[in-house]
């Protein structure tokens, strides 16, 4: 399974703009890239995903570099709930979700 | 409810013995993920269902860790002779197949004594 690589942490303020980096250098053309996050003592919860195009949902916006080795999951307007770990994973058919270490996001007030 | 589900929510066993966890997918759903988070922790990969295909069991850390998924749908994931270092939150996740999205239970908190 191709790996990723995320900063361990990142902070921000709230109402700010997020951007979380993930890079993933060994990719495969048919990897496609999920993002997934946990709040504090819940399980995962999907965010998005997408394979060449930049990707945008009501929860947040996927940027994906054109070689494709890296992507930047957006996070539009920080809020306090939005405090968690988040997890890029490269994910083909057949193959299973694996998680990294993530990104612990914290929001500051 | 429409969700995943995981039973019991929590469980707490004296060491050495047997624990049985439960995890009833999204209907429909064919692919079904275990995984095991230790406090303060990463999600560990134990197992992985693929429709009819022979599950993936490359991330069972003993033969201690079994699971089965009968008729495609519910599966139970087996400790045998519990020890203390199988405390951990047992995370279940199932989607459709293919490229989407999976979605997580809350997971069964096991406690070994």
């Amino acid at each position: 399974d191709a790996k990723t690589t995320q900063p361990n942490s990142m902070e921000s303020n709230e109402e700010e703009p997020v951007h979380l980096p993930c890079n993933h250098s060994t990719i495969s053309g048919t990897d496609y890239i999920h993002w997934y996050r946990q709040l504090p003592s819940q399980g995962p919860e999907y965010v998005i995903h997408g394979l060449t195009s930049n990707v945008n949902n009501r929860m947040a916006s996927l940027a994906i570099a054109e070689d494709r080795k890296s992507s930047t999951l957006i996070l539009h307007r920080a809020t306090l709930r939005d405090a968690a770990v988040y997890y890029c994973i490269l994910y083909n058919q057949g193959g299973k979700l694996i998680f990294g270490q993530g990104t612990e996001l914290s929001v500051k007030p | 409810g429409a969700g995943v589900s995981q039973s019991p929510s929590n469980k707490v066993t004296e060491k050495g013995k047997d624990v049985e966890l439960r995890c009833d997918p999204i209907s429909g759903h064919t692919a079904l993920y275990w995984y095991r988070q230790s406090l303060g922790q990463g999600l560990e990969f134990l197992i992985y269902f693929q429709g009819n295909s022979a599950p993936d069991k490359s991330g069972l850390p003993s033969d201690r860790f079994s699971a089965e998924r009968t008729g495609g749908s519910v599966s139970t994931l087996t400790i045998q002779r519990t020890q203390q270092e199988d405390s951990a939150v047992y995370l279940c996740a199932s989607s459709p197949g293919g490229f989407t999205e999976a979605f997580f239970g809350q997971g069964t908190r096991l406690t070994v004594v």
